[in-house]
C-alpha cells in the first residue's frame, strides 16, 4: 500500500527560527498532499491542501507566510514553519490520501 | 459544510469486553466513512472503512454500521485487548473522485484494563 514518510520525527528549535518539515511519498506519486496540525487531546486540523507544481490551499484562519508549503515534485511536500514561537509547538501530519498519513512531527519551540 | 460529531471522548474496557464509538455527519452528501486508529506519538491509521452503499462492513474483531437515513455510523470492536487502547477517529468525506477533505470527529480515547 501507500507510504508516506515524515521528517524530522522530532524537532525542538528557538524561537524565531525557522523549521523544515518533510513529506515523501515512497511508492507512489502524489500530486496532493494534506498537511494537518493536532494539539495535545485534540482531533487533527486540516491546516493546507499542497498541489504539486501549483500554490498551496489554506485553510481559513492559517497563516500562508508563516506556514510555507512547498510541492516541487510529485513525491516531495515540505512544511516550513517560519519565524517559529512557542505557540507554534504542536504535532503536526501530513497525508497523502485518507489512507497513507504519515508518522508526525512533534515540533517544540523554546 | 460537514460536521461530524463523536461520543463518547472517552472509553475505559475490561479485556475482552467490547467497545462501540458513535459519529453523526451532517452533510448527507457524504458517501465515505474511515476509522483511524493513532497511538501516542504517531501518525492516524485507517483501520476499517465504509462507504454509503453498504449498511455494514466487518474485518475480524473490527465492525463499523451505517445508518445514512440517521446519518450515523459506529465502530465496534469485540474481544478488546490492551492493544486497542489508542485514541480513535471516525472522518466523514463527501467522495467525487478528486481529492475532498476529510472532515474528523474529536476523537475517543479508548482504554483497554487487563
Amino acid at each position: 500500500g501507500a507510504v508516506v514518510s515524515q521528517h524530522p520525527s522530532r524537532v525542538i528549535c528557538k524561537s524565531g527560527t525557522s523549521v523544515k518539515i518533510e513529506c515523501r511519498s515512497l511508492d507512489f506519486q502524489a500530486t496532493t498532499m494534506f498537511w494537518y496540525r493536532q494539539f495535545p487531546k485534540q482531533s487533527l486540523m486540516l491546516m493546507a491542501t499542497s498541489n504539486e507544481g501549483s500554490k498551496a490551499t489554506y485553510e481559513q484562519g492559517v497563516e500562508k507566510d508563516k506556514f510555507l508549503i512547498n510541492h516541487a515534485s510529485l513525491t516531495l511536500s515540505t512544511l516550513t514553519v517560519t519565524s517559529a514561537h512557542p505557540e507554534d509547538s504542536s504535532f503536526y501530519i501530513c497525508s497523502s490520501d485518507r489512507h497513507a498519513f504519515g508518522s508526525g512531527t512533534r515540533l517544540t519551540v523554546v | 459544510g460537514e460536521n461530524v460529531e463523536q461520543h463518547p471522548s472517552t472509553l475505559s474496557v475490561q479485556e475482552g469486553d467490547s467497545a462501540v464509538i458513535k459519529c453523526t455527519y451532517s452533510d448527507s452528501a457524504s458517501n465515505y466513512f474511515p476509522w483511524y486508529k493513532q497511538e501516542l506519538g504517531k501518525g492516524p491509521q485507517l483501520i476499517i472503512d465504509i462507504r454509503s452503499n453498504v449498511g455494514e462492513k466487518k474485518d475480524q474483531r473490527i465492525a463499523v454500521t451505517l445508518n445514512k437515513t440517521a446519518k450515523h455510523f459506529s465502530l465496534h470492536i469485540t474481544e478488546t485487548q490492551p492493544e486497542d487502547s489508542a485514541v480513535y477517529f471516525c472522518a466523514a468525506i463527501r467522495d467525487s473522485g478528486g481529492y475532498n477533505k476529510l472532515i474528523f470527529g474529536a476523537g475517543t480515547r479508548l482504554a483497554v484494563h487487563p
